[in-house]
């Protein structure tokens, strides 16, 4: 049973870099059939996929963030994390990490971690 | 504005059937790319509940079920329970803008 578990700042000053780090449990961030992925929730509303990063090094971002953002992988603590720049308010939102797998024609979100509030605000 | 447009809200007595709809484009869900459906109880993290269009993963009762025609996909509920109220989320692939997400449907059992 896979695992993953948020952890970072709740509050990021505005034109900061807000960083996230997921751990990993259960299973490795080394999978090649495993997708390690970042998706935000502002209070209520919908679910924005941000990006993922497989196969150690190859990303894939929302073509709506993709100048702000980075995801990297350090396999020796089998986590992942999240950079994103120049935040504004507009960034404040639920950040979860999750896993992806393939199948069906298309990629599934079949492990979350639990979620983390982030606040943008000076 | 989402990609996938579905309903805000919808609501059903305890044991009857309602259904979600999610629509899409030929970029997306008319493209072929499967569709899959979370449920979200507020305050805690999305639960998947159908994959690959039709696909139920271990441990979701078969009072769940998805289906696809063309740019939409359906979530039907059957023998609603008070347990199923919570939002309800479809998401695919879109060629442009790679995963995308529905803007969300309220349920509410009646």
């Amino acid at each position: 049973q896979v695992q993953l578990q948020e952890s970072g700042p709740g509050l990021v000053k505005p034109s900061q870099t807000l960083s996230l780090t997921c751990t990993v449990s259960g299973g490795s961030v080394s999978s090649g059939s495993s997708y390690w992925s970042w998706i935000r929730q502002p209070a209520g509303r919908g679910l924005e996929w941000i990006g993922r990063i497989y196969n150690r090094e190859s990303t894939r971002y929302n073509p709506s963030l993709k100048s702000r953002v980075t995801i990297s992988v350090d396999t020796s603590k089998n986590q992942f994390s999240l950079n994103l720049n120049s935040v504004t308010a507009a960034d404040t939102a639920v950040y979860y990490c999750a896993r992806a797998g393939t199948g069906g024609d298309g990629y599934y979100f079949d492990y979350w971690g639990r979620g983390t509030l982030v606040t943008v605000s000076s | 504005q989402s990609v996938l447009t579905q309903p805000p809200s919808v609501s059903g007595a305890p044991g009857q059937r309602v259904t979600i709809s999610c629509t899409g484009s030929s970029s997306n869900i008319g493209a072929g790319y499967g569709v899959q459906w979370y449920q979200q109880v507020p305050g805690t993290a999305p639960k998947l509940l159908i994959y690959g269009n039709t696909n139920r993963p271990s441990g979701v009762p078969d009072r769940f079920s998805g289906s696809k025609s063309g740019t939409s996909a359906s979530l039907a509920i059957t023998g609603l329970q008070a347990e199923d109220e919570a939002d309800y989320y479809c998401q695919s692939y879109d060629r442009s803008l790679s995963e995308v997400f529905g803007g969300g449907t309220k349920l509410t059992v009646l």
